[in-house]
């Protein structure tokens, strides 16, 4: 099973300011991987595919990198609706697995 | 772009069977699959299992082998997913998504909170 380890866990930041979350892969999985955003009360939503993929409708501010084993996910200047948790998933093999997550939470 | 729109929250007793289903539109239903993914309370996203709606391929995670079963209803573009034997760690809220075989989560259903209690 690959194993996805996020970091930090919880990140605490101001409005306007850039957040860096970080996923790391046991094992290789290529670009087979996605972020997914979930505000509270709410279901989760694919934010990125493809490690750099934004989907539909994501806006320009989220914007993923990476290859292999490491992954992020940046968000250029954070707004009110982006303070949330952060997930990763991998596709490259079965069972498909997610990271434990990234809070964003307001400074 | 496809809508999942699930069955309503449950109450199950320890050791009981729950079953919810997950009613899709606005896509073609057996071009997809459907993976089910669950969250406790305060807790990350576990994947459970996909199907396939075209055929009856389907993985499972092999801490629910043998306590789920994922079927799909081509008829009524309707998937559901039967879970037996709850216990009290199996208060979450459960998840279907629409998924290819080995593929992104898109789009979500609402979510249905399963709580189990005596």
């Amino acid at each position: 099973e690959i194993v996805l380890t996020q970091s930090p866990a919880t990140l605490s930041l101001s409005p306007g300011e850039r957040a860096s979350l970080s996923c790391r892969a046991s094992q290789s999985i290529g670009t087979y991987l996605a972020w997914y955003q979930q505000r509270p009360g709410q279901a989760p939503r694919l934010l990125i595919y493809d490690a750099s993929k934004r989907a539909a409708g994501i806006p320009a501010r989220f914007s993923g990198s990476g290859s292999g084993t490491d992954f992020t996910v940046t968000i250029s200047s954070l707004e009110p609706e982006d303070f949330a948790v952060y997930y990763c998933q991998q596709r490259n093999d079965w069972p498909l697995t997610f990271g434990g997550g990234t809070k964003v939470e307001i400074k | 772009q496809g809508q999942l729109v699930q069955s309503g929250a449950e109450v199950k007793k320890p050791g009981a069977s729950v079953k919810v289903s997950c009613k899709a539109s606005g896509y073609t239903f057996v071009a997809y699959g459907i993976t089910w993914v669950r969250q406790a309370p305060g807790q990350g996203l576990e994947w459970m299992g996909w199907i396939s709606a075209h055929n009856t391929n389907a993985k499972y995670a092999q801490k629910f082998q043998g306590r789920l079963t994922m079927t799909t209803d081509s008829s009524t573009t309707t998937a559901y997913m039967e879970l037996t034997t709850l216990t009290s760690d199996d208060t979450a809220v459960y998840y279907c998504v629409r998924a290819a075989a080995l593929d992104w989560f898109d789009p979500w259903g609402q979510g249905t909170l399963v709580t189990v209690s005596s």
